[in-house]
């Protein structure tokens, strides 16, 4: 069975800092990878897709990498802003799959 | 509409009786989600529609738990008579293709069963 870890599951810091979040999976069979952003009490905003065949994936201050041999991804979010506080979760569907499997997901805060 | 809209935004049942929650995907998307959110914890899978073909109902936790999407657009969720085990958020997401394309989410439903 595939488990998706997020460590650590929250992170504090100030405004500037880049920002490492860091993603794990069990079992490396992944179709792709996507990283999510949740803010209290809404639905979650696609990041990031990244296939199985990719390395990495940007977009703006937002840059995910992927390691499928390894299990990890991790993504990276330059020059933190205050705006930029919220949940973010990875998830990954399995080949020939269709459902996600998420991680506990990443609280960020970014202090002005 | 621009997104997936989920109905009602909040519901709260007595313990026993019946929930019906509403997702409208957006537009034109074949593939509709249904998954369930603890507190403070990532999402689990519920089921699965292409079109109007429920393909995957696996994560659903009983048979207290019912989902159809009929004409392939609109879906509900029912839950028969709620426990407070099933005190969550629900969301719904739908997508253009199930497995290769971004899911979009609606807000979701957060349901408290007293």
């Amino acid at each position: 069975k595939q488990e998706v870890t997020q460590i650590p599951a929250a992170l504090s810091v100030p405004e500037g800092e880049n920002l490492v979040l860091n993603c794990s999976f069990t079992d490396s069979a992944i179709y792709n990878l996507q990283w999510f952003r949740q803010d209290p009490g809404k639905g979650l905003t696609s990041l990031l897709l990244i296939q199985s065949s990719q390395r990495e994936q940007t977009s703006g201050r937002l840059n995910a990498s992927l390691d499928k041999s390894s299990g990890r991804s991790t993504l990276y979010i330059a020059a933190s802003q205050p705006g930029d506080s919220a949940t973010y979760l990875c998830a990954v569907i399995k080949a020939a799959g269709n459902k996600l499997t998420f991680g506990g997901g990443t609280r960020v805060l970014v202090k002005p | 509409g621009a997104g997936v809209s989920q109905s009602p935004r909040y519901k709260v049942a007595k313990r026993g009786q019946d929930v019906a929650l509403r997702c409208d995907p957006i537009s034109g998307h074949v593939s509709l989600f249904w998954y369930q959110q603890a507190l403070g914890q990532g999402p689990e899978f519920l089921t699965y529609f292409q079109n109007e073909a429920q393909l995957d109902k696996s994560g659903l936790p009983s048979d207290r738990f019912f989902a159809e999407r009929p004409e392939g657009s609109v879906s509900t969720l029912k839950i028969q008579r709620t426990q407070q085990e099933d005190s969550a958020v629900y969301l719904c997401a739908s997508s253009f293709l199930s497995y290769n394309s971004p899911l979009h989410f609606g807000n979701g439903t957060r349901l408290t069963v007293t």
